[in-house]
């Protein structure tokens, strides 16, 4: 397994158009995690997913903002209508939750930029 | 509310210790976390420690916890050139596994 797989990598889009991310976990993981980073921040918790249920969205999460994880396996978050503002690098995280101090994996991210 | 804060830059020579500083607001964190970010990268988990623990130490990194102030630092021994990255601590809310980050320090290793 090479760990937690996002793509694309990049993506530049113009305002307006919708984007969407895919996230693959390490396989088995059953938790899945979606953060924002902003340039010179911290990542902020969007969502997160046990096996295939969205257990949390965050207020950050606007109705543009969806994401899914059908089959508990892989995630897919979905920008619809893309603003400037959403510009920023989106990291995906899973682990396999057995309690507190489950150790979270991130993947390498996607950073959108919208023009 | 959830909050964590830390120092924003940290400059030190090669082979100096760092030490980099957070606080943090949640009283019922369990876990606390240290990651590492390089840039363009994504995030690299360094260690963690649980909240009934004082002290921790896995090779060059000590993380000390004191609990009664939520402060939590981390020490890095004989800093190196590669150490140079962007430092984040997190605090996992209990039950969850869901981390709130510090906003992140920036040290930079001079030769």
């Amino acid at each position: 397994d090479t760990g937690v797989s996002q793509d694309p990598r990049h993506k530049i889009t113009k305002r307006g158009q919708n984007v969407t991310f895919r996230c693959d976990p390490i396989s088995e993981h059953n938790r899945l995690y979606w953060y924002r980073q902003t340039l010179g921040q911290g990542p902020e918790f969007l969502t997160y997913f046990q096996n295939e249920a969205q257990l949390e969205k965050s207020r950050l999460l606007s109705d543009r903002f969806s994401a899914e994880r059908p089959k508990g396996s892989f995630s897919t978050l979905e920008i619809q209508r893309t603003e400037q503002g959403d510009s920023a690098m989106y990291l995906c995280a899973s682990s396999f939750y057995r309690g507190d101090g489950t150790e979270a994996f991130f993947g390498q991210g996607t950073r959108l930029t919208v023009v | 509310g959830e909050d964590v804060e830390q120092s924003l830059f940290l400059s030190v020579r090669e082979g100096d210790s760092s030490v980099i500083n957070c606080t943090y607001t949640d009283s019922s964190s369990t876990y606390l976390y240290w990651y590492k970010q390089e840039p363009g990268a994504g995030l690299q988990l360094l260690t963690y420690i649980f909240s009934n623990m004082d002290m921790k130490q896995d090779q060059r990194l000590t993380v000390l916890l004191n609990k009664k102030d939520k402060h939590l630092s981390l020490r890095i021994a004989d800093t190196q050139t590669g150490d140079s990255a962007i430092y984040f601590c997190a605090e996992s809310i209990r039950n969850t596994g869901k981390l709130i980050f510090g906003q992140g320090t920036t040290l930079q290793v001079k030769p």
